[in-house]
């Protein structure tokens, strides 16, 4: 149980396009899904944070017109990388919980994650 | 601003040579402490949630402790199989709907045969 996927699991593009991120909760409805980007041999940092319907919160830094996030369902959430520049080379990577109820429904459970190489 | 600071950086062991990894943390009131494993070009793997002093879970080899100020990861008998980067993660109370994690940098863990 539990499972998230994502897809794609790696792109590469040019500089100046928009990548298309998608993230889905395969067993369960996610109340939360909340994106991240990782670096090499760094932790994880969170870009934003997803509530179905609503919109998106991000953290100090991000810049939301650049990573737009739409939460559309309680099982997909997609994150596009607009007008994608080599600094935006990462691993990202969702994560999707269920709020409330038994204890350990706000444990956050992480997809495979994608690597975005921009040439 | 809650922080979590994990110790070593990296650690070598033999093949059934027991250890443990450390994680330390400060935050405004503790809702839960997360045990991650993450394999190189993988996402997270959910290990353990520990959410009171005092509290611990096993999981095969693994035993996750956890006390006011710090949480311990055993690792008992490892295996090859068991090399990994094990990250800490804490989540706040007052998150509403939305409890964020805050990570460590992980222990990168390397079991040699």
């Amino acid at each position: 149980g539990a499972v998230v996927s994502q897809h794609p699991s790696w792109v590469i593009c040019k500089s100046g396009t928009s990548v298309k991120i998608e993230c889905r909760s395969l067993d369960f409805q996610a109340t939360t899904m909340f994106w991240y980007r990782q670096f090499p041999k760094q932790s994880l940092m969170l870009m934003a944070t997803s509530n179905e319907g609503s919109k998106a919160t991000y953290e100090q830094g991000v810049e939301k017109d650049k990573f737009l996030i739409n939460h559309a369902s309680l099982t997909l959430s997609t994150l596009t990388v607009t007008s994608a520049h080599p600094e935006d080379s990462s691993f990202y990577i969702c994560s999707a919980s269920v709020a409330g109820g038994p204890i350990d429904t706000d444990t956050q459970y992480f997809g495979p994650g994608t690597r975005l190489t921009v040439l | 601003e809650d922080q979590v600071t994990q110790s070593p950086e990296a650690l070598r062991l033999q093949e059934g040579e027991s250890s443990s990894l450390n994680c330390s943390y400060t935050v405004s009131g503790l809702r839960g402490l997360f045990w991650y494993r993450q394999d190189p070009g993988k996402g997270p793997e959910f290990l353990f949630t520990l959410y009171s002093a005092g509290e611990e879970k096993e999981k095969e080899r693994l035993k996750a402790t956890l006390t006011k100020k710090e949480s311990f990861l055993h690792i008992t008998a490892p295996k090859p199989e068991d090399s990994a980067t094990y990250l800490c993660a804490v989540q706040a109370r007052g998150g509403g709907s939305n409890y964020k994690l805050t990570f460590g940098k992980g222990t990168l863990l390397t079991v040699n045969p």
